[in-house]
């Protein structure tokens, strides 16, 4: 079975530009999260949903960051406009929703680097 | 809100040293889970602890919950070189799925 599919697996782009990072959850996980990953600050949880509906965004940090989920397979993680600070490794992960805090199963990364 | 802390930062090694990797909770857990990122990789779920006192073995990996639900540790005895990475200890309090992970203890194995 294929794993959490995330793209693009590297990302490199000028600030100010926009950023468009895109995720696939294993199918019949009804759990998705996005998560970043710099060495200063460790793995922050970002936003996640369950059942395509956004739970809680609190590590959201700032309006130029947003999430959408339009269904169970799909995901985008968005930044615009894009800064130097931004620049760390993006995760999306995913889980089954059965009453319970699950196993997550994390993507592969977005290596991300805002110039 | 919650925190989870997970000390040591980072533990360098000798192979065949034990390592041993320590995580509390600013409050008391439903569950806690343990993950290994090797280097340039991805978070790999390792196990669960769900039960107060639980005692879990995978090989040479020991991981224990405290009574308390708040604590957890993680010994791997006589490391090798392909236990080089980041261990996670990340904890669940009930409701919405959420795990709220500790800052990882990178550990370096030198031969």
């Amino acid at each position: 079975d294929a794993g959490v599919i995330q793209s693009p697996r590297h990302e490199v782009t000028e600030m100010g530009q926009e950023v468009t990072l895109r995720c696939k959850p294993i199918s019949g996980h009804n759990s998705l999260f996005w998560y970043r990953q710099t060495m200063m600050r460790g793995l922050e949880l970002l936003i996640y949903f369950n059942n395509n509906v956004p739970i809680d965004d609190s590590g959201m940090p700032e309006d130029r960051f947003s999430a959408k989920m339009p269904n169970a397979s799909f995901s985008t993680l968005k930044i615009q406009p894009s800064e130097p600070r931004d620049s760390a490794v993006y995760f999306c992960a995913s889980s089954p929703l059965q009453g319970r805090i699950e196993t997550q199963y994390f993507g592969p990364g977005t290596r991300l680097l805002v110039l | 809100g919650q925190q989870v802390m997970q000390i040591p930062q980072y533990q360098h090694v000798q192979e065949g040293e034990d390592f041993t990797t320590y995580c509390n909770s600013s409050t008391t857990l439903s569950n806690i889970q343990w993950y290994k990122q090797r280097p340039g990789g991805h978070p790999v779920f390792l196990i669960q602890l769900v039960k107060s006192g639980e005692v879990k073995k995978q090989k040479r990996l020991t991981f224990q919950f405290g009574e308390a639900k708040k604590n957890s540790s993680l010994h791997i005895t006589a490391t090798q070189t392909t236990d080089v990475g980041t261990y996670f200890c990340a904890g669940g309090s009930g409701g919405y799925n959420k795990l709220i992970f500790g800052a990882g203890t990178r550990l370096a194995v030198h031969p």
